[in-house]
Order: structure tokens, then C-alpha cells, then sequence
């Protein structure tokens, strides 16, 4: 089953923040975040696992709520290099699969 | 970290003819190898898993017999795409579990005229 990305897509000044959401109907193992430019393969940006953690990189930073089978992308003080799909990967067991979200386009505008 | 050198980056074909897709893993051993297809402004979809020394498993709607797989070693996973038409134009990618997540090779796009 596909996780749920909203928004579909959002257009930001530069500076300004975002939340990009993931939610999936099934217990999840571990949530992945991903970054694509056009024409280019998917870059990681990071991996989650269930127990319920944050990590960052930078300004941009997730969280994953258990209960609610959630996870949150941050883009805080976005930069003109955050512009690109975000996609979620979803897995439910260990070395299962990935499942990706619908994806969400990210625009950032001087 | 972990590589996954996929080729060819891109290829053209015609319609009819088969195009085949490598994906090797560069520093681990790659027992499971995923394969993903990406129409434009779409998100990725996962056509097969690949184990080595056993059949793929298909994702429901995705021909076997259409798209080979084949995972010959534990670095090397291959995808073959048969008679291909116009329809198969798509980005595809590959991606091995390894120690930190998941892998991805940098993707072929694929065009069939």
C-alpha cells in the first residue's frame, strides 16, 4: 500500500520554512526521505525507524510519530538547492521493500 | 558508503527490439536487488525483486515475461526489458538493501521509437 504525501506541492521564498507529511494505513518499520531533481535518481536524505526519533541534516530535519504511523519532513530556512521532489519510502519490515509516497514538488524562489 | 553503478545511464531503441539494464553493486554483496519504474512527473513504482539463486517476484500487473530478471552473482542483478514499445519509455532504477537503508543506482531512462 502506497503512503500518503501531502502536500502535493508547495512554493516557497527562500528563507522561508515547509512541512512535507507521510502517513501510511499499516504499522511501519522504518520511514526513508528522498530528494529528486529532474532527469536525476533519487538522493537519501535519511531514515527513521519505529520507536519514534528525529534526525536532521542541516536545516532540514524528520521526525516519526509511531502512533499515528507518521512521519514529518522539515525544511527550515529553505535554500534555492532544496527545490526537487521529496519522496517517502515506507517499509514494514527490515529489508522488505520500499513503497513510496505520491511524492511532493518543492519549489524555492529567491 | 554503498554503490550501485547502474548502466546504461540512457538508451534508445526501436520498437520491438530488447534493451537489458545491469545494476552492480561496487563494495557489498547485493542478495536482494529491487527494480523500480518512474513515468514522468510520477512517483517510483516497483515493478520486481530480484534474489540471487531464485525466480524474481513480480508485482501484481507487471509481465514476467516481459521484464526479465535475473540476478546471475551476489553483485550483479539484470533487467531485460522484451519487445519493448513505446509504452515502456520510462526512468528505471534500481536499489540494494545494504547496511545504512537502501542503495539506489543511478537510474536508465529508457526511450523506445
Amino acid at each position: 500500500q502506497q503512503p500518503v504525501q501531502s502536500p502535493q506541492a508547495v512554493i516557497l521564498r527562500e528563507g522561508e520554512d515547509a512541512v512535507i507529511n507521510c502517513s501510511s494505513s499499516k504499522a511501519l518499520y522504518s520511514v526513508h526521505w528522498y530528494r529528486q531533481k529532474h532527469g536525476e535518481a533519487p538522493v537519501f536524505l535519511m531514515i527513521l525507524l519505529k520507536g519514534g526519533e528525529q534526525k536532521g541534516h542541516d536545516k532540514i530535519s524528520a521526525s516519526f510519530n509511531e502512533k499515528k504511523q507518521q512521519s514529518s519532513l522539515y525544511l527550515t530556512a529553505s535554500q534555492l538547492s532544496y527545490s526537487g521532489t521529496y519522496f517517502c519510502g515506507t517499509e514494514y519490515a527490515a529489508g522488505n521493500k520500499l513503497t513510496f509516497g505520491g511524492g511532493t514538488r518543492v519549489l524555492v524562489k529567491p | 558508503g554503498a554503490v550501485v553503478s547502474q548502466h546504461p545511464s540512457w538508451v534508445i531503441c526501436k520498437s520491438g527490439t530488447s534493451v537489458k539494464i545491469e545494476c552492480r553493486s561496487l563494495d557489498f554483496q547485493a542478495t536482494t536487488m529491487f527494480w523500480y519504474r518512474q513515468f514522468p512527473k510520477q512517483s517510483l513504482m516497483l515493478m520486481a525483486t530480484s534474489n540471487e539463486g531464485s525466480k524474481a517476484t513480480y508485482e501484481q500487473g507487471v509481465e514476467k515475461d516481459k521484464f526479465l530478471i535475473n540476478h546471475a552473482s551476489l553483485t550483479l542483478s539484470t533487467l531485460t526489458v522484451t519487445s519493448a514499445h513505446p509504452e515502456d519509455s520510462s526512468f528505471y532504477i534500481c536499489s540494494a538493501p545494504d547496511v545504512y537503508g537502501y542503495t539506489f543506482g543511478s537510474g536508465t531512462r529508457l526511450t523506445v521509437v
